[in-house]
């Protein structure tokens, strides 16, 4: 079955430390993986990908096969960085997207 | 570029009633998914359409729910004889054309239904 698992429904953190958002997925074939982001009153917006290999605001995420995990890291966490966070799948060039329930980061100042 | 819109953002409906959601794409974008969520959960995938066609239907409910995308206008997600189990957040997200690989969507704010 084709699933993606986001265990924590929130995380929080202090301004400064490390966050480590969990994401494990279930997927026969070869995935693509992404993280979407979606700020107080904004839209959703895509956060990373992994095929990108880039880190944006200062968050990265590994894809590892063998433990078909996607989390989403960053060091030192930022007031800002609170917000409801989506691990989401697709297939290598499909459209549809298999999204996680979401985490909600709250950063403590 | 104004992004996606959707309107209405908020819907109230009497169950039986039907709920028009609409949604127009960024400009220059072809394709369009609309998803739904339910409380506490993921998005799930309902519909894809291009101008004029749908492409895959397969997470739309087989019975009084459709979508279309005209070659004029925005895309419209219907929902006739609402019921409860109808009140969710429906986003709605849009891409270019294909260039291969896994386009990036772009979401609009999301229609909020609520049935009494």
């Amino acid at each position: 079955a084709q699933r993606v698992t986001q265990p924590e429904k929130l995380l929080s953190v202090f301004k400064g430390a490390p966050v480590e958002l969990k994401c494990n997925y279930s997927y026969s074939g070869s995935p693509e993986l992404f993280w979407y982001v979606q700020y107080s009153r904004q839209r959703l917006q895509l956060l990373l990908r992994h095929i990108s290999r880039e880190s944006i605001k200062g968050f990265t995420a590994d894809l590892n096969k063998g433990e078909t995990s996607f989390h989403l890291k960053k060091p030192f966490a930022q007031e800002e960085d609170s917000a409801m966070y989506y691990c989401a799948l697709s297939g290598l060039g499909n459209y549809q997207l298999i999204w996680g329930a979401g985490t909600k980061l709250i950063i403590k100042p | 570029n104004a992004g996606v819109m959707q309107n209405p953002r908020h819907l109230v409906r009497r169950r039986g009633q039907e709920a028009r959601l609409r949604c127009s794409p960024m400009k220059g974008h072809s394709h369009v998914y609309w998803y739904r969520q339910l409380p506490e959960e993921g998005l799930k995938f309902m519909v894809y359409l291009q101008k004029e066609n749908i492409i895959d239907e397969s997470g739309m409910p087989k019975e009084r729910f459709s979508a279309e995308f005209p070659k004029e206008g925005p895309s419209i997600l219907r929902i006739q004889q609402v019921v409860r189990g109808d009140s969710a957040a429906y986003f709605c997200a849009s891409s270019p054309p294909r260039t291969g690989g896994t386009d990036t969507q772009y979401f609009g704010p999301g229609t909020r239904l609520t049935v009494l």
